[in-house]
């Protein structure tokens, strides 16, 4: 089955620093990769995912990049701001199967 | 449109309880998932169902644990007896069948403590 590899556990950026969280996967028939952030005590929130026929998408200050070759894939935050202090969720989605396989999480905290 | 609601939002029991756990799904989402998070760890998946039928069941962890979707619309699960290792977040997602393969929205989830 697949297995999801997510590095940092924790992160801390000074505010309107970058944040980078990476991803490893094993299977190489997923195809979609989401990124989760969950607030505490909320539910986690889709904030942007990517598919195996692009290699970068970006939303504001939001981008996540995929090298298929390699398996990894990963979160780029550009001038964090304290409300992006979150749980990040890295997951990926195998061709064959619907559930999703996440990565074990990256506390972020944007220090003001 | 409403998101994925889920009840109760805590549960306290004891070791040998039996505990119920509810997920409404977005109406009109076929696709129905149970997963857990576990002391802070990665989130799980438990199981999938689509309509009332279970898809795959292949991460429940033992025969406590009983998911069910009659009728296709929202889902109970069910753990009998808990034991204290089933302490967690179990959070429910759906997604439909049209639009964005893959996308499921999440609900807030239910903690559930078992001293």
């Amino acid at each position: 089955g697949e297995n999801v590899e997510q590095h940092p556990s924790t992160l801390s950026v000074q505010e309107g620093d970058s944040a980078v969280i990476k991803c490893t996967y094993s299977d190489s028939a997923s195809n979609y990769f989401p990124w989760y952030k969950q607030e505490l005590g909320k539910r986690p929130q889709l904030i942007i995912d990517i598919r195996s026929n692009v290699g970068e998408k970006k939303d504001q200050r939001i981008a996540v990049t995929l090298n298929k070759t390699a398996k990894h894939f990963s979160l780029h935050i550009t001038e964090t701001q304290p409300e992006d202090s979150a749980v990040y969720f890295c997951a990926a989605l195998s061709g064959s199967a619907r559930q999703l396989t996440f990565g074990s999480g990256t506390q972020l905290t944007v220090l003001p | 449109e409403a998101g994925v609601t889920q009840f109760p939002s805590h549960s306290v029991i004891e070791k040998g309880q039996t505990v119920t756990l509810r997920c409404d799904p977005i109406s009109g989402h076929d696709n129905l998932y149970w997963y857990r998070r576990v002391m802070g760890k990665e989130i799980k998946f438990l199981l999938h169902f689509v309509k009332e039928s279970k898809q795959d069941e292949s991460g429940m962890p033992n025969n406590r644990f009983l998911a069910e979707r009659t009728g296709g619309t929202y889902s109970t699960l069910k753990v009998q007896p808990a034991e204290l290792e089933d302490s967690g977040v179990y959070f429910c997602a759906s997604s439909g069948t049209s639009g964005r393969v893959g996308e499921q929205f999440f609900g807030p989830g239910t903690r559930l403590t078992v001293l």
